[in-house]
């Protein structure tokens, strides 16, 4: 069973601040996406990666893939209240293609 | 266009009782799936759906069963609700021209608590 674990689980920044989180597997997916999920709604989709090494920039957000294409890194930089939520990554499986496998969540929470 | 839409948004039962979950979509979409959430679990597939008429099982789909009789709607229903399914449902659809990684669009949740 391929699993996506999220680091760090809780996070509580002031407002300005930069982070970073992370999504590490010990599997090879052969993509990944980013979500952010709002208290009360579901998660809405930031962001897929799908090569080993990729950058993507979302404004203040950073987004890579890693080489080996088993983790990946979510950069905050000068964090705003507005970024406060749930960041889910989700994975396609090399051997389940027949379902995304969502990582374990960090909640992020910034304050003013 | 509403996109995703779940009704109930909450719900209590007791244990034994049973109750169907609806979810619509205005997108035209392939794909739909029900997905629950628990506290440091993330999204974890129930049943999804490639198509009108079809079903197929996820990860955690002992207790549940679903159908898929018009393309928009997908219901998920519970036979004999246990306190084990007590969570945060929430239904997704997506177009599926990628297969699994198309974009999913998601409801808002609904909160179930089986006493």
């Amino acid at each position: 069973t391929q699993l996506l674990e999220q680091s760090p689980q809780f996070l509580s920044i002031q407002e300005g601040e930069n982070l970073t989180v992370y999504c590490n597997s010990s599997s090879v997916f052969s993509s990944l996406q980013w979500y952010r999920q709002e208290p009360g709604e579901g998660p809405v989709l930031l962001v897929t990666v799908v090569t080993g090494g990729e950058v993507k920039k979302l404004k203040r957000l950073t987004f890579q893939f890693g080489d080996a294409r088993k983790d990946s890194s979510l950069h905050i930089t000068a964090a705003q209240p507005g970024d406060t939520g749930l960041y889910l990554c989700a994975g396609e499986g090399t051997y389940n293609t027949d379902k995304l496998i969502f990582g374990t969540g960090t909640r992020l929470q910034v304050f003013p | 266009n509403a996109g995703v839409t779940q009704t109930p948004k909450f719900r209590v039962l007791k244990t034994g009782q049973s109750m169907t979950l609806l979810c619509a979509q205005d997108m035209n979409h392939e794909y739909m799936y029900w997905y629950r959430q628990d506290p440091g679990m993330g999204l974890r597939l129930i049943h999804y759906s490639v198509g009108e008429g079809t079903t197929a099982k996820g990860e955690v789909p002992d207790g549940y069963n679903v159908s898929r009789l018009k393309k928009q709607n997908f219901l998920l229903g519970l036979e004999s609700a246990a306190p084990s399914q007590t969570s945060v449902y929430f239904c997704a659809s997506s177009y599926g021209l990628e297969g699994f990684t198309d974009t999913q669009y998601f409801g808002p949740g609904t909160r179930l608590t089986v006493l």
